[in-house]
């Protein structure tokens, strides 16, 4: 199985600061004849079901803000929020989707300083 | 709208057996493989395994091989978890999810996300 690490497992930060969020898979999922990283992140607010924020490591889903970013290829990966809201704290998982049995990070809890 | 409704929160005995759903609409139920996801109580999330419902297709984690069994009702676009004789670690929260590929392609990002299903399991 590929194995996804995250780090921190938890994290505060003030409101209007920077989060980062780091992934790290235990072997590269870049599909190279596609060049396709393939990662997605979600975000899980307490008692709702995750929802989707980026897929292919970078694409922002629709209706997320743009203060969601993501970025890295092979097997590193960050998820960045800049300039903290209220409303962002909450657990984040990544998740690669290249082999199965498709994985998840264990999640990073993101709360406000 | 796409939307994913699962079944209500279930209180089960060991040994007992249970069967959730997961009924999809607003697209193309048939087009789009379904995912179920575990989440135990404040842990973090496991694929168990995901079937397309064109041909009810189903691949598991090993993790999970033989130990439950996935299924579809293609009529009434509805998925299934089910289990024949559960064990006190079954107790979870259970999500369906859809994997968003329109194409039937597995390889896919989960874009869309069932309401969950509480599952205790309890003597």
């Amino acid at each position: 199985d590929i194995v996804m690490t995250q780090s921190p497992e938890s994290l505060a930060v003030s409101l209007g600061e920077r989060a980062t969020i780091n992934c790290k898979s235990s072997q590269s999922i870049l599909y190279s004849s596609y060049n396709k990283n393939y990662l997605a992140w979600y975000q899980q607010k307490s008692g709702q079901p995750p929802k989707l924020l980026i897929y292919w490591a970078s694409t922002r889903e629709s209706g997320v803000p743009v203060r969601f970013s993501g970025s890295g290829s092979g097997t590193d990966f960050t998820l960045t929020i800049n300039s903290l809201q209220a409303e962002d704290v909450a657990v984040y998982f990544c998740h690669q989707y290249y082999r199965t049995p498709y994985t998840f990070g264990q999640g990073t809890k993101l709360e406000i300083k | 709208e796409v939307q994913l409704v699962q079944s209500a929160t279930e209180l089960k005995k060991p040994g007992e057996s249970l069967k959730i759903s997961c009924k999809g609409s607003g697209y193309s139920f048939l087009s789009h493989w379904i995912a179920w996801v575990r989440q135990m109580p404040g842990k973090g999330l496991e694929w168990m395994g995901f079937i397309y419902p064109y041909d009810s297709d189903a691949r598991y984690s090993p993790s999970f091989q033989g130990l439950l069994t996935i299924s579809v009702d293609k009529s009434i676009s509805t998925a299934y978890l089910e289990w024949s004789s559960l064990k006190a670690s079954d107790s979870g929260m259970y999500y369906c999810a859809r994997v968003g590929a329109l194409t039937g392609d597995s390889q896919f990002y989960i874009d869309v996300w069932g309401t969950g299903t509480t599952v205790t399991v309890s003597s």
